[in-house]
């Protein structure tokens, strides 16, 4: 089946650092992968959508400019948080359409801590 | 805007059935998902019904949906310990590019031996 790997799982950085998240398609081509975040005990945010080739697509009150994403090729798409600070400590989840087309293949998440 | 919610905690016994609900707003969704989410793990897919369907059942789940009241349901027959785990409920909204889901807050559910 669809596999989508990310990396890193989990990361501390410190205050002001950049970190960046890869999420990879590993059996497949993904045109399109979708970036998440859930905050403790909470549910799943869309954050992005990641286009192949072109811009990403930010969700409402997403800073673009703070959550940097690339997509450069049809199995890697990769976020950046610039500037890290603790209140972007949080639990990011990638996604990306997998076998057939009503299915999204999750990644198994990267944990940020920003000390 | 689109709404799912879902209830936070479900407790079962071991061997028993579990039924976890879930509730949408938008009447055009397309397909609607669950997923589990194990402790620290990203998000398994375990099974989604189309929207035009009424029932779906794979193995142990069977997944109920009312389009009617707008409802879905997960039962899981024979519930085990390895069953502990987020469930959350997801949909596509009408009229949003697929991959857009927007998922409930998810249900806790605790099995005990």
């Amino acid at each position: 089946g669809a596999v989508v790997s990310q990396h890193p799982s989990r990361v501390i950085c410190k205050s002001g650092t950049s970190v960046k998240i890869e999420c990879r398609s590993l059996d497949f081509q993904a045109t399109t992968m979708f970036w998440y975040r859930q905050f403790p005990k909470q549910s799943l945010m869309l954050m992005a959508t990641s286009n192949e080739g072109s811009k990403a697509t930010y969700e409402q009150g997403v800073e673009k400019d703070k959550f940097l994403i690339n997509h450069a090729s049809l199995t890697l798409s990769t976020l950046t948080v610039t500037s890290a600070h603790p209140e972007d400590s949080s639990f990011y989840i990638c996604s990306a359409q997998g076998d057939g087309a009503n299915v999204l293949t999750f990644g198994a998440g990267s944990r940020l801590t920003v000390l | 805007g689109e709404d799912v919610e879902q209830s936070l905690f479900l407790s079962v016994r071991e061997g028993d059935s579990s039924v976890i609900n879930c509730t949408y707003t938008d009447s055009s969704s397309t397909y609607l998902y669950w997923y589990k989410q194990e402790p620290g793990a990203g998000l398994q897919l375990l099974t989604y019904i189309f929207s035009n369907m009424d029932m779906k059942q794979d193995q142990r789940l069977t997944v109920l949906l009312n389009k009617k009241d707008k409802h879905l349901s997960l039962r899981i027959a024979d519930t085990q310990t390895g069953d502990s785990a987020i469930y959350f409920c997801a949909e596509i909204p009408g009229g949003t590019s697929y991959g857009k889901l927007t998922f409930g807050q998810g249900t806790i559910l605790t099995v005990h031996p």
